[in-house]
């Protein structure tokens, strides 16, 4: 069975311009889910994706992130325009459904602001 | 929410030693605690849980204990090789319905050939 897939591994911008990173769950997982680990630290949630509709995006900072999961399936998470702090490694994880407990993760996509 | 403390942040053994982790939650109708393992460059991985209603779960030689009335879980490694090394992370599920884990700040574990 194919992982969670992610891309780009890596990232580097600059403060003020924007980014986008991929990720495509394992096949027939419907829950997705989007973290945020910044370094030393564990991975805190942004979005929860049931299908293509959004179930938790609580800690998701809205006025510079956004995310999509058109079709149930890929998703993708923006941030626009980026900041120094957003220096972080973004997890994608998936699970076949909410109330199952276990997620895989993806390997991650290190971003580094400058 | 949820809070969870782990201790200790940096672990160094020698392999062969024995290593624990402990977590400590503050949501009393936490119900399910998992634990992760995250090598360099790579996503956290599941290598254990347990649920509220079961004390203690061993898996070869990782074994995971609860302790409900003081809200606290351990994970123990026996026999650590160095392929062991990598960032611990505990987590806990609270009451809510959204399923979602708060994590630990994570301990990074070292072992020494």
């Amino acid at each position: 069975e194919a992982g969670v897939a992610q891309s780009p591994r890596y990232k580097i911008i600059e403060k003020r311009q924007s980014v986008a990173f991929w990720c495509n769950p394992i096949s027939g997982h419907a829950t997705l889910y989007w973290y945020q680990q910044i370094l030393g630290q564990g991975p805190k949630l942004l979005i929860q994706f049931q299908n293509n509709g959004v179930v938790d995006d609580s800690q998701l900072p809205k006025d510079r992130f956004s995310a999509e999961r058109l079709k149930g399936v890929d998703s993708t998470l923006k941030i626009q325009p980026a900041k120094l702090e957003d220096s972080a490694v973004y997890l994608c994880a998936s699970s076949f459904r909410r109330a199952q407990e276990t997620q895989y993760f993806g390997p991650g996509t290190r971003l580094l602001v400058l | 929410g949820e809070n969870v403390e782990q201790h200790p942040s940096t672990l160094s053994v020698q392999e062969g030693d024995s290593a624990v982790i402990k977590c400590t939650y503050s949501d009393s109708a936490s119900n399910y605690f998992p634990w992760y393992k995250q090598e360099l460059g790579k996503g956290p991985q599941l290598i254990i849980d347990i649920r509220s209603n079961v004390g203690e779960k061993k898996d070869q030689r990782i074994a995971v204990t609860l302790n409900k009335t003081a809200k606290h879980f351990s994970l123990h490694i026996t026999e650590t090789q160095p392929e062991d090394s990598a960032v611990y992370f505990c987590a806990a599920k609270g009451s809510g319905g959204s399923y979602i884990p708060t994590f630990g700040r994570g301990t990074s574990l070292i072992v020494h050939p």
